[in-house]
């Protein structure tokens, strides 16, 4: 059974802060890795994806991956309220012919003003 | 731009009616999924399908079946609808290894 665990949360962080969010997943031959962003009533958008070890910079987005700990994070930079949403893991992950996208049930981020 | 477009975005239909969510993209993308979201569960795969006339069961298909005619349009039918098909429907596409790509969902209530 592929597994996608995140803290559910509510994390709760300042304005201008750095907000951290942890994902780890249970499939060693996991090979890429996304971070969705979910506002309440919405659906969920794709803001980052990670196929390799070490950082990836978008913006105020730095996405982080451990294969050797089966670990991938999502921080935020200067974090604003707009950025107050559900944040969801995404684990994609070969099986037979096909691959299987696995989610985490999410993060929940409040930024406070 | 990918665009997953659905149906409807609010949708209410009575217990036992046979209901239909259509969901299309324009990317050419092999694969279309449906999945179902409630409070707490997180998104569920109902099912998916990775070619034309190609459907499998996902996590939870009971009381769900599909349809792919063509390769940008993956529908999703409720046979019989019952309160507990009450929820919020997203669809998303992708193509094999890349990321998927939501549509606006369909919030469904079975009354």
């Amino acid at each position: 059974q592929k597994e996608v665990e995140q803290n559910s949360g509510p994390l709760s962080v300042p304005e201008g802060a750095i907000a951290s969010l942890n994902c780890t997943y249970s499939d060693r031959g996991s090979q890429s890795f996304f971070w969705y962003r979910q506002y309440s009533g919405k659906s969920p958008e794709l803001i980052m994806s990670i196929y390799s070890n070490g950082d990836k910079e978008d913006g105020r987005f730095t996405a982080q991956l451990n294969k050797a700990s089966q670990y991938v994070s999502l921080l935020i930079r200067d974090s604003q309220p707009s950025d107050s949403a559900t944040y969801l893991c995404a684990v994609n992950t070969p099986g037979g012919s096909n691959y299987k996208l696995t989610f985490g049930k999410g993060t929940l981020l409040t930024v406070n003003p | 731009d990918v665009k997953v477009t659905q149906s409807s975005r609010y949708l209410v239909k009575r217990t036992g009616e046979k209901v239909f969510l259509e969901c299309v993209q324009d990317m050419d993308h092999e694969n279309m999924f449906w999945y179902r979201q409630d409070p707490g569960l997180g998104l569920r795969l109902i099912y998916f399908s990775y070619d034309v006339k190609m459907k499998e069961k996902g996590d939870i298909p009971e009381g769900y079946s599909v349809s792919r005619e063509k390769k940008e349009r993956f529908s999703l039918i409720l046979e019989s609808a019952s309160t507990n098909q009450t929820s919020m429907y997203l669809c998303a596409s992708s193509r094999l290894t890349e990321p998927q790509h939501f549509g606006d969902g369909t919030r469904l209530s079975i009354l």
